[in-house]
């Protein structure tokens, strides 16, 4: 994998629903995974930078695994809540020789109907 | 605490002309990043300042340039303006470095090239 994708790049789901979005990245020369949560109108709000193989965070309801080795990160939403509807953004970091850049997948937009 | 201001909100220019975008840091932060952000595209990163020195830069033509001031405070400037420039421009701010810390956001310059 070249580049950051994530799936599905859309999603509606029940108030109640529990969900889960999947972040694929290069899995070489890993330096950073970051989770943000973007909502209509507003900035995008960060929610969990993951550095570590194995790793797993959690704000509230919204939980993520970090899988290095093979490039993928899983944004699990438990309980989802009409509040919870936002565009999800992953970003990993890709080295361009001595640069690196954040790159951002193209998110996955969430709908939770109540 | 302050969160990361971008002045100013809404921009409408010509086509050749040049803009110049600015973006205030939360206080401490030292380092400073611009994202340019279009339906197509998503959200692409232009470049990355940390304490005056351009730290990275994305694929970006020389028409966008950036500077960082001693206190923190960012600036972007594009030169000879293309339709293709209208955009959502955001910058985001960390700690220390950006492609590891959490980027926090500001609430973006809508350009608009006519």
């Amino acid at each position: 994998i070249l580049n950051v994708e994530q799936s599905p790049q859309s999603l509606h789901v029940q108030e109640g629903d529990s969900t889960n979005f999947t972040c694929s990245f290069p899995s070489s020369n890993f330096y950073a995974l970051h989770w943000y949560r973007w909502e209509t109108a507003k900035s995008p709000e960060a929610l969990f930078v993951m550095t570590l193989n194995g790793d797993e965070k959690k704000k509230g309801r919204i939980s993520a695994t970090l899988n290095t080795k093979e490039g993928y990160s899983y944004l699990y939403i438990k309980g989802s809540q009409p509040e919870d509807s936002a565009t999800y953004l992953c970003a990993s970091v890709i080295s361009s020789g001595s640069a690196r850049q954040l790159t951002f997948g193209s998110g996955t937009q969430l709908t939770v109907l109540p | 605490k302050a969160g990361v201001t971008q002045t100013p909100r809404y921009l409408i220019k010509t086509r050749g002309q040049q803009v110049t975008l600015s973006c205030s840091p939360i206080s401490g932060h030292r380092s400073v990043s611009w994202y340019q952000q279009t339906p197509g595209q998503g959200l692409q990163f232009l470049f990355e300042y940390f304490s005056e020195t351009q730290r990275n830069k994305g694929n970006f033509p020389g028409r966008f340039s950036g500077r960082q001031f001693s206190n923190s405070r960012s600036e972007m400037n594009v030169s000879t303006l293309e339709l293709g420039d209208s955009a959502l421009y955001l910058c985001a701010s960390s700690l220390m470095a950006g492609v590891t810390d959490t980027q926090y956001f500001g609430p973006g310059t809508r350009l608009t090239v006519l």
